[in-house]
């Protein structure tokens, strides 16, 4: 069965610290991968997108991910994280032609001074 | 540019009212999306619309109808509201019509509205 598992309900972090958001996914095909991120009251809004090539993908925001194929992982990270990036993450798995993107239940992250 | 904008942001039900939520795309976009969120679940696919005139069913089509009548709009339904509809509906765009093909990058929700809050009681 295809799925998508973020295993941190929640994470915080200090301003200025790293971060890596942790994602595992099963799926039967080549998987494309994404992360979006939802500040409170708002939509989803899309990070990066892995669908084939360089494992290492750059995002907006400064964010980026590494696709792990034997690991099943597409974890995020960002070198230095700034208070305005507490906010809810979710990492998303599908293909094209199904409309059926799975996704996570997602990380809440919290960013103390 | 509005985006995604849904309406109403909020609304209260009681169980057995029907009530229509409304997503308007100002992007021409043709694939439009209804997802709705629960808490430690993440978002579930309930209808899609690939075009205008189109609809399909997702991941938990059951107690919803959906209508694509023009481009710009999609529009979710609850005949017969239950409790267990109580939930946070999103709706999502993607696929610019100016592209002849079909791209694999726009399969996928680009952009979401903020968002409906609807509680049944």
């Amino acid at each position: 069965a295809q799925s998508v598992t973020q295993p941190d309900i929640h994470i915080t972090v200090s301003e200025g610290a790293s971060l890596e958001l942790r994602c595992n996914y099963s799926y039967g095909a080549t998987p494309y991968l994404f992360w979006y991120v939802q500040s409170p009251g708002q939509g989803l809004q899309l990070l990066l997108k892995y669908f084939s090539g360089d494992t290492l993908v750059q995002g907006i925001k400064g964010f980026e991910a590494e696709f792990k194929r034997s690991q099943s992982s597409f974890n995020l990270r960002k070198p230095s994280v700034h208070w305005s990036d507490a906010a809810e993450y979710f990492c998303a798995v599908g293909n094209t032609g199904g409309f059926k993107t799975i996704f996570g239940a997602g990380t809440r992250l919290f960013v103390k001074a | 540019n509005a985006g995604v904008t849904q309406t109403p942001k909020f609304r209260v039900l009681k169980t057995g009212q029907s009530m229509t939520l409304l997503c308007a795309q100002d992007m021409n976009h043709e694939y439009m999306y209804w997802y709705r969120q629960d808490p430690g679940m993440g978002l579930r696919l309930i209808h899609y619309s690939v075009g205008e005139g189109t609809t399909a069913k997702g991941e938990v089509p059951d107690g919803y109808n959906v209508s694509r009548l023009k481009k710009q709009n999609f529009l979710l339904g609850l005949e017969s509201a239950a409790p267990s509809q109580t939930s946070v509906y999103f709706c999502a765009s993607s696929y610019p019509s100016q592209f002849k093909t079909r791209p694999t990058d726009y399969d996928q929700p680009q952009h979401f509205g903020d968002g409906t809050r609807l509680s049944i009681l």
